[in-house]
């Protein structure tokens, strides 16, 4: 049973352009939520996808925005990126309360 | 929203040495996870334990829900211990989690 699946591994973008990153939740789970990690901190909600629709948002500006196909799979895009959108971007799938993280995508903007 | 506070942020020990990892919350949570991160940036659940007691090997973890605190005990360290310890809550019918500042183990020989 294939655990969260995240790609890319790694990215570099420069400033002003798009990314989008790709997550596969765990088999059977429904729910993804998506966290960035800042160097030297702990993760901060950026939203949590259900049922294609985003459930919830942390405080993030509106350049984030995701999407959940049919699936259960889902995207982050980040428009205009600046330099402190730098971090690791984790992906976290759930059937319930506990959730089961990806290994990220570690995202450099230069 | 809720705030989560870990201690101690660092923490350096011998291998073989046992310690205890503390998670301090400020309002009632129904979701309590604790977390190994590696040095590659995988996050490991370790217990999911919004009250009560679990042991698994050498981790084991306690919650007092009443007092919104959490502990994690490691016991005979190893150097693959080393990482860092995230406690992250959710509170309400929120299933977000809110993660604390970690702290950062170093095992050594």
């Amino acid at each position: 049973d294939a655990g969260v699946t995240q790609s890319p591994t790694h990215l570099i973008k420069t400033r002003g352009q798009q990314v989008t990153l790709r997550c596969s939740p765990k088999s059977g789970h429904d729910t993804v939520s998506w966290y960035q990690q800042a160097l030297g901190q702990g993760p901060q909600f950026i939203f949590q996808y259900y049922e294609e629709e985003e459930r919830q948002r942390g405080n993030f500006p509106d350049r984030f925005s995701g999407h959940q196909f049919p699936n259960y799979s889902s995207e982050l895009n980040v428009n205009a990126l600046l330099l402190g959108d730098s971090a690791l971007y984790l992906c976290a799938s759930s059937l319930g309360d506990f959730q089961y993280f990806g290994a990220g995508t570690r995202l450099s903007v230069l | 929203g809720i705030q989560v506070e870990q201690s101690p942020p660092d923490l350096i020990l011998q291998e073989g040495a046992n310690s205890t990892l503390r998670c301090n919350f400020s309002d009632s949570v129904n979701n309590l996870q604790w977390f190994h991160q590696n040095p590659w940036g995988q996050l490991i659940n370790l217990f999911y334990i919004p009250s009560g007691t679990k042991q698994n090997g050498r981790l084991s973890a306690t919650t007092v829900a009443t007092e919104r605190y959490s502990l994690l005990y490691i016991s005979s360290s190893q150097t693959t211990d080393s990482g860092v310890y995230f406690c992250a809550v959710a509170t309400g019918t929120a299933s977000k989690l809110t993660f604390g500042t970690g702290t950062r183990l170093q095992v050594t020989l």
